[in-house]
């Protein structure tokens, strides 16, 4: 296991059409997190699965954003009805235990371009 | 006011100065201190973790926490090209509960000219 993988890297995509994220974590990490990164800011904090269960959800996830870790392993992250202002890199994160013991690893990245 | 404020630069040094980051916060719960490096389009990598106040050195990085100043910093000697990116800082409360991830700074644009 290399590392946190996201899938695809790169998304464009029409106003108003449902894109859907994969991210599958370190495998023996059992928390998981998305962000999301626009240009010039650091990331932000959308959402946390400890294993399957949701735990925290943003206020900056709105209802047209849904997440899903269904077997504790990979996760998906699905926005419907994209707007413009979803434009941004969607990070996922995992690690083992809480973040401050420094193994809080993030993936690649999904790039989203809404047009 | 921000939880945590990072100069967003650039920060345009020659290659072999010492590069000086630093960030400030306001919450004082903030206990886990990291800082995290960013290549164009790429995910942040975690370069430094401290806890609590102190010092952490690790090859050309040195990482310093003033818990008291609520200020951290991130030193980098011998500046290559190599560490033009953008430097993020991130910190955590973790309480032992609740998501507790971690609040980024801006990010600072390092620029180091060959």
């Amino acid at each position: 296991d290399t590392g946190v993988s996201q899938d695809p890297r790169h998304k464009i995509t029409k106003r108003g059409q449902n894109v859907t994220f994969r991210c599958d974590p370190i495998s023996e990490h059992n928390r998981l997190y998305w962000y999301r990164q626009t240009l010039g800011q650091g990331p932000e904090f959308l959402t946390y699965f400890q294993n399957e269960a949701q735990l925290e959800k943003s206020r900056l996830l709105s209802d047209r954003f849904s997440a899903e870790r269904p077997k504790g392993s990979f996760s998906t992250l699905e926005i419907q009805r994209t707007e413009q202002g979803d434009s941004a890199m969607y990070l996922c994160a995992s690690s083992l235990g809480h973040p401050g013991q420094g193994s809080f690893d993030f993936g690649p990245g999904t790039r989203l371009t809404v047009t | 006011q921000k939880e945590v404020e990072q100069d967003p630069g650039p920060l345009s040094v020659p290659e072999g100065a010492i590069v000086s980051l630093n960030c400030t916060y306001s919450n004082s719960a903030f206990q886990y201190f990291m800082w995290y490096r960013q290549y164009s389009r790429k995910g942040p990598e975690l370069l430094m973790y401290t806890y609590s106040s102190g010092n952490k050195e690790d090859g050309r990085f040195t990482a310093q926490v003033d818990k008291s100043s609520k200020y951290i910093s991130l030193f980098i000697r011998d500046s290559q090209p190599s560490d033009s990116a953008t430097y993020l800082c991130a910190m955590s409360a973790w309480s032992g509960g609740g998501a507790d991830g971690l609040t980024f700074g801006k990010g600072t644009h390092l620029i180091i000219q060959p």
